[in-house]
């Protein structure tokens, strides 16, 4: 099956730091990839659909200068919490359909944690 | 837009069923089932495509219901490894967003 990456596993930073996270697509081409938020005991929150080569779109209530998202290849998008609060800690993942879109591959997500 | 999952909990003996519900406010033109461990990515069960559709592996099996915005997931004689959160997920029909549902946390006990 389609394999997804996300780098780093985990991370710990001080407030007011921007933080980026990498998703790639190891073994296929992904023109969308999504980025979800995770809170501890709730569901997978759409953050945002980034498509490659052009503006990710984002869901309502997500800021857009905050959570900078950068699909620059098929292969790798970027998210990156920008100044970010203890508020922003949580899991973050991102996932890209596969072909014929009947099924999302997911990354095996990221940590971050801000003291 | 996340469509509505029932029961938000259930706790199982070894062995016993379980049926978990999902409905959609929305139209929806596909169904994802996915089951996740806790600090785990979503592993992917199955998708139902067509209203009507049924669809079923090894002990676990799922139907859609079109018209009622709903899909069901259930799960037979229920294992130890069947423990975890469950979630459905929509996709819009050009895929472009995709969106989970509120979750199931399934309790399976010796």
């Amino acid at each position: 099956g389609a394999v997804v990456s996300q780098h780093p596993s985990w991370v710990i930073c001080k407030s007011g730091t921007s933080v980026k996270i990498e998703c790639r697509s190891l073994d296929f081409q992904a023109t969308t990839m999504f980025w979800y938020r995770q809170f501890p005991k709730q569901s997978l929150m759409l953050m945002a659909t980034s498509n490659e080569g052009s503006k990710a779109t984002y869901e309502q209530g997500v800021e857009k200068d905050k959570f900078l998202i950068n699909h620059a290849s098929l292969t790798l998008s970027t998210l990156t919490v920008t100044s970010a609060h203890p508020e922003d800690s949580s899991f973050y993942i991102c996932s890209a359909p596969g072909q014929g879109y009947n099924e999302q591959f997911f990354g095996p997500g990221t940590r971050l944690t801000v003291l | 837009q996340q469509p509505v999952q029932s029961p938000q909990a259930v706790i199982l003996r070894e062995g016993e069923d379980a049926v978990i519900n999902c409905s959609s406010s929305k139209a929806l033109y596909s169904v994802h089932w996915y089951r996740q461990k806790h600090g785990e990515a979503p592993v992917f069960l199955m998708i139902l495509l067509k209203g009507g559709e049924q669809k079923g592996h090894e002990k676990i099996s799922a139907s859609f219901n079109e018209k009622k915005q709903q899909s069901s997931l259930y799960l037979t004689a229920s294992q130890l490894s069947y423990s975890g959160t469950y979630f459905c997920g929509t996709a819009s029909y050009n895929f472009n967003k995709f969106y989970f549902g509120s979750g199931t946390k399934l309790n399976v006990k010796p």
